[in-house]
């Protein structure tokens, strides 16, 4: 299976911080990577898909990077309610696998 | 508008079968993706089983061989068995759905599933 690790585990961060979160990938994927937001109690949303391309009605303030196996998502101007538990997953070889996480927490 | 809901029993015996049914709605069951996955504090997110839209299922083989998913587009469900249960397979179930695998698109709310005896 492909690993994926996460960086940080954790982050104490304010309101107005810009954040970066990085996800490795065990060995190379392309750009199959999917960055996801989940809420406490609540299942995880979709926010970057294909490393880098945003949903829609995701605010602009997300933005994703990266190729192979290196990836990041940042997070400018963080917002109140953007403090959440983020997980990177890649979809190139089943099973697809994902990060362990990276929680948000207000400082 | 996409909507999964998730439905089965919240308790489980250990060597049981685990059964779970997604009831679907909004989205074409032969042409989404359709998962199953399952999310632990311990081991976190695990996708366990998948199906892409050539009808085809793929299981993690983590789960050495013990679980089946199967798609019924006439009643707009998908299901899940885990057989063989243990203390292991505690965890929050998510059914969801994609238009391809660029990513999970639209998840269940997710259903708490203990096996204990």
């Amino acid at each position: 299976d492909i690993q994926m690790s996460q960086s940080p585990s954790s982050l104490s961060t304010s309101v107005g911080d810009r954040v970066t979160i990085t996800c490795r990938a065990s060995q190379a994927i392309v750009d199959s990577l999917h960055w996801y937001q989940q809420m406490p109690g609540k299942a995880p949303k979709l926010l970057i898909h294909d490393a880098s391309n945003l949903e829609t009605g995701v605010p602009s303030r997300f933005s994703g990077s990266g190729s192979g196996t290196h990836f990041t998502l940042t997070i400018n101007s963080l917002q109140p309610e953007d403090f959440a538990t983020y997980f990177c997953q890649q979809s190139e070889t089943f099973p697809y696998t994902f990060g362990q996480g990276t929680r948000l927490e207000i400082k | 508008q996409v909507h999964l809901q998730a439905s089965g029993p919240g308790l489980v015996k250990p060597s049981e079968t685990l059964s779970l049914t997604c009831t679907v709605s909004g989205a074409s069951m032969n042409t989404f993706y359709w998962s199953w996955i399952r999310q632990t504090p311990g081991r976190g997110l695990e996708l366990i089983a998948y199906r892409d839209n050539s009808g085809r299922p793929n299981y993690n083989p983590s789960l050495n061989g013990r679980v089946t998913m199967s798609v019924d587009a006439s009643t707009s469900q998908f299901s899940l068995k885990l057989i063989s249960v243990t203390a292991a397979d505690t965890a929050i179930y998510y059914c969801a759905g994609s238009f391809s695998n660029s990513g999970i698109d639209y998840w269940g709310q997710g259903t708490l599933v203990t096996v204990t005896s």
